[in-house]
This record gives C-alpha cells, sequence and structure tokens, in this order.
C-alpha cells in the first residue's frame, strides 16, 4: 500500500505568490518523522524541513513551513514567496520509526510533485 | 563542511555487467543510505549501514549488495545488471541510524544498455 501521497503531478506559480503542495500519509506507528526535499534538475535531494509526529507546532525553515495536520494525515508543504529558484520537483518522505523493523530510520517517498515558477 | 559525495557522476554499462558505487558521508556522520530513483518516480530504500553494519534492506535481489569501510564511506554493488537498473542511484548520510534527518548526495546516473 501506498504510504506516501501526493496528488499534485505538477503546479505553476508566479514568482512572489505563495504554493501549498499536499501530502497525505498513512502509518500505525504512534512515532515518525515527516520529511520535505527538493529535488533541482541536476538530481540532487536537498532537504528542506522536518516535522515529527510529537511536535506540537507546525515547522517553520525560512519561507518553508509544513501544515502538520495529525488527525487528517497530511503534512503539506507551503513555499511563500516563491523564487524562480524555486522551479524543481518537491518530495514528501516519511521515517516510521518502530525499532522492531530491519530498516529503521528508512524513508519512504511520494511520487513527487513539479513546481514550475513563472515571472 | 562538504556535503555527501558520490562517483562517478556518470556511467553506463551493458547488460550483464558488474557495477560499483561510491559514497562518502558528511564529515562525522556514521550512517549511510543508499536510494534508487528510477525515471519518474520517488527514490526506493535499497540500504542502510550504520557502524559498518547492515541496518536495513529494502525489496532489491540479491544481485545488490553493499558494505561501509572504517571510514564510514559506503559502495554499491550491482551484478548482473539488467535493462531496468538503470536509474539515478542516491547516498544519503545521517549522524546515527533511525531518528536523524539524511542528506542526499548529487547521485550517480547509470544507464544500462
Amino acid at each position: 500500500a501506498q504510504k506516501i501521497t501526493q496528488t499534485q503531478p505538477g503546479m505553476f506559480v508566479q514568482e512572489k505568490e505563495a504554493v501549498t503542495l499536499d501530502c497525505t500519509y498513512d502509518t500505525s506507528d504512534p512515532s515518525y518523522g515527516l520529511f520535505w526535499y527538493k529535488q533541482p534538475s541536476s538530481g540532487e535531494m536537498i532537504f528542506l524541513i522536518y516535522q515529527g509526529s510529537y511536535d506540537q507546532q507546525n515547522a517553520t525553515e525560512g519561507r518553508y513551513s509544513l501544515n502538520f495536520q495529525k488527525a487528517r494525515k497530511s503534512a503539506n508543504l507551503v513555499i511563500s514567496a516563491s523564487q524562480l529558484g524555486d522551479s524543481a520537483m518537491y518530495f514528501c518522505a516519511m521515517r516510521e520509526d518502530q525499532m522492531t523493523t530491519d530498516s529503521w530510520g528508512k524513508l519512504q517517498f511520494g511520487a513527487g510533485t513539479q513546481v514550475v515558477v513563472t515571472p | 563542511d562538504a556535503g555527501v559525495t558520490q562517483s562517478p557522476t556518470h556511467l553506463i554499462k551493458t547488460r550483464g555487467q558488474h557495477v560499483t558505487l561510491r559514497c562518502s558521508p558528511i564529515s562525522g556522520h556514521k550512517s549511510v543510505s543508499w536510494y534508487q530513483q528510477v525515471l519518474g518516480q520517488g527514490p526506493q530504500f535499497i540500504f542502510q549501514y550504520y557502524e559498518k553494519e547492515e541496518r536495513g534492506r529494502g525489496n532489491f535481489p540479491d544481485r545488490f549488495s553493499a558494505r561501509q569501510f572504517p571510514n564510514y564511506s559506503s559502495e554499491l554493488n550491482v551484478n548482473a545488471l539488467l535493462l531496468g537498473d538503470s536509474a539515478l542511484y542516491l547516498c544519503a548520510s545521517s549522524l546515527r541510524a533511525g531518528q536523524e534527518t539524511q542528506y542526499f548526495g548529487p547521485g550517480t546516473r547509470l544507464l544500462v544498455l
């Protein structure tokens, strides 16, 4: 079963506008982490922001903020004041913290959302 | 400080050959993870190593193997290459295994002909 769902394959956004990228997840593990990564055409995955399942407040990092709604199992990324350099693929990922698995620390990724920022 | 480095950046092989990909983690990081990203998809977990021991293995055939060296660098080996192994191979490092943020390298693009 798909653990991470990103329903928006692609989005256009105008420079200086805000954009919200959707991410829903599925887990029965009470402890988990949610991540957003940016992947430009060069291929490198750039870490943007992290939210732990027990964090009370939504994470923020500069122009990035994570809208964490635990009951709805959603972790949407908000990019404020978009810049041309924000054009890239954006991936939502989850890490489940069950220490009984052999893949402790493994990241599970969604299919990604392609963002194109226009002047 | 240098980030995660990977070599080579690009590689072309033919079916049936063997390939070795290399990764050096961020200084001070002791865990390395490998991911395969096929075109148009999100990365898929292959292995995680911590303190030279395998801590996790994804759903990949035994043709895929890896190891971690005393300096925490790592190699990913793929035997008997198939066309479907063509992908971007990403290495990520973290301070420890488990509950740590993983930082990725630039990847190695492998093309199997």
